[in-house]
Order: C-alpha cells, then structure tokens, then sequence
C-alpha cells in the first residue's frame, strides 16, 4: 500500500524559498505512470492546487503560483519535492502532497493517496 | 478559468438525516472530470468518489454521486456520527486543470 509522508522545514523567513519533500513508501515512482501534485491550505480556509509532477517529467502549475513554484523528482530517493521562492505570511499553510491516476479520455479518477501533510510559518 | 461553487456552506443535521451537497461548475465541465472529498479535522482529505458517481475503495454506500455539466450533487443518504466534516468538490481538465470548490461543512444539529 502506497503511502506518502512531507517533509520540511515548519518555519520559513520572509522572502527565502520554502522546500518540501514528499517521500514515497510501498511503490516506486520511477517507471509509475501517476501525477504527484502538491496542495495546501490556509488556516481555517479550503483546499489550493499548487502544481502537479507527472511520471514524464512534465509540470504544471496554478497560475497563481507559477512564478514562484517549481516541483520535481528525486527517483533514486523515491520522493518528490515542491521549492515556493520569495514566501511570505500568505503562504503560510498546511501543505499536503497527493498522488492521482492518469485521467483517461473519459474519466477522472481523483487524488486517491494523500500524505498527513506539514504546516510550514512564514515568519520573522 | 473553471469556478466550482459549493452551496450551502453549511449543514446542520441530525445523524440519520439525508445530506444533499452541491457543486456547481462555470463553465460546464465533463461528466466524469468530477471528484468528492472528505475532510475531518486535523487529517488529510480522502477520496469519496471519482468520475462524478464511482465510490472510492472502501467507501460506504451511503454515499452516492450524480450530475453532469453544470450541477453535481454528493448525497449522504443517513448521515452517520462519522461523516461530519468537510466536503470538497474538485474538476480535472479545466483551466487550471485542477481546481477544489471551497467546501461544505456538514455538522452536527
């Protein structure tokens, strides 16, 4: 059974680049053919897509946040990592790492593994 | 871009109660490009259905999917003391392909 588990750093200064790891048990993703995405949430608020990794290699992020987000794959330790540069007290939040199967033509299958998810502080 | 609204915001039921949550796409998205999550405080979200109507592993049948388009609906139909929560609706496809609807808290009366 596939599980994830975030990593990182709980506090963050102001204007320095957040980084986060997920890490991948009970699967490998090299050679899987899933998206990893990363999502957050603010204190008391709902779910933000941040940007998903897909097994090609191929990125895509919420426009919101592409100019700051960059996520990518470590395969040799199974895990995959989100960077968020230039943060400050509005992306303070949890952050959860999730993965999801391939939609098909028709069919959308959901993010059916998600990690715990870390809080990460942006502060002084 | 693709807007999903999640109404009401809020429902008050007792256990045993039927819940009728709704999500509603602008524009319309396809039928199956839809998934329901349940969130309960202090976890992480977890998969109720996917493709507008398919329970995922291990979900009860209590809980149901229907819609298409515009309008999508997850239905509890007896509301159980362990569903109160947080629900979240999300679209794939759409621009940006992932989006949540802001979520309808279900407690209890």
């Amino acid at each position: 059974q596939v599980q994830l588990q975030e990593s990182g750093p709980g506090l963050v200064k102001p204007s320095q680049t957040l980084s986060l790891t997920c890490t991948v048990s009970g699967g490998a993703i090299s050679g899987s053919d899933y998206y990893w995405h990363w999502i957050r949430q603010h204190p008391g608020r709902g779910l933000e897509w941040i940007g998903y990794i897909y097994s090609t290699g191929s990125t895509y992020y919420s426009p919101s946040l592409k100019s700051r987000a960059t996520i990518s794959v470590d395969t040799s330790k199974n895990q995959f990592s989100l960077r968020l540069s230039s943060v400050t007290a509005a992306d303070t939040a949890m952050y959860y790492c999730a993965r999801e199967d391939p939609p098909t033509t028709y069919y959308y299958y959901g993010m059916d593994v998600w990690g715990q998810g870390t809080t990460v502080t942006v502060s002084s | 871009e693709i807007v999903l609204t999640q109404s009401p915001g809020t429902l008050s039921l007792s256990p045993g109660e039927r819940a009728t949550l709704s999500c509603r796409a602008s524009p319309p998205i396809s039928t199956s490009y839809l998934a329901w999550y349940q969130q309960k405080p202090g976890q992480a979200p977890r998969l109720l259905i996917y493709g507008a109507s398919s329970r995922a592993t291990g979900i009860p049948d209590r809980f149901s999917g229907t819609g298409s388009g515009t309008d999508f609906t997850l239905t509890i139909s007896r509301v159980e003391p362990e569903d109160f929560g947080v629900y979240y609706c999300q679209q794939f496809g759409g621009s940006p392909p992932r989006t949540f609807g802001q979520g309808t808290k279900v407690e209890i009366k």
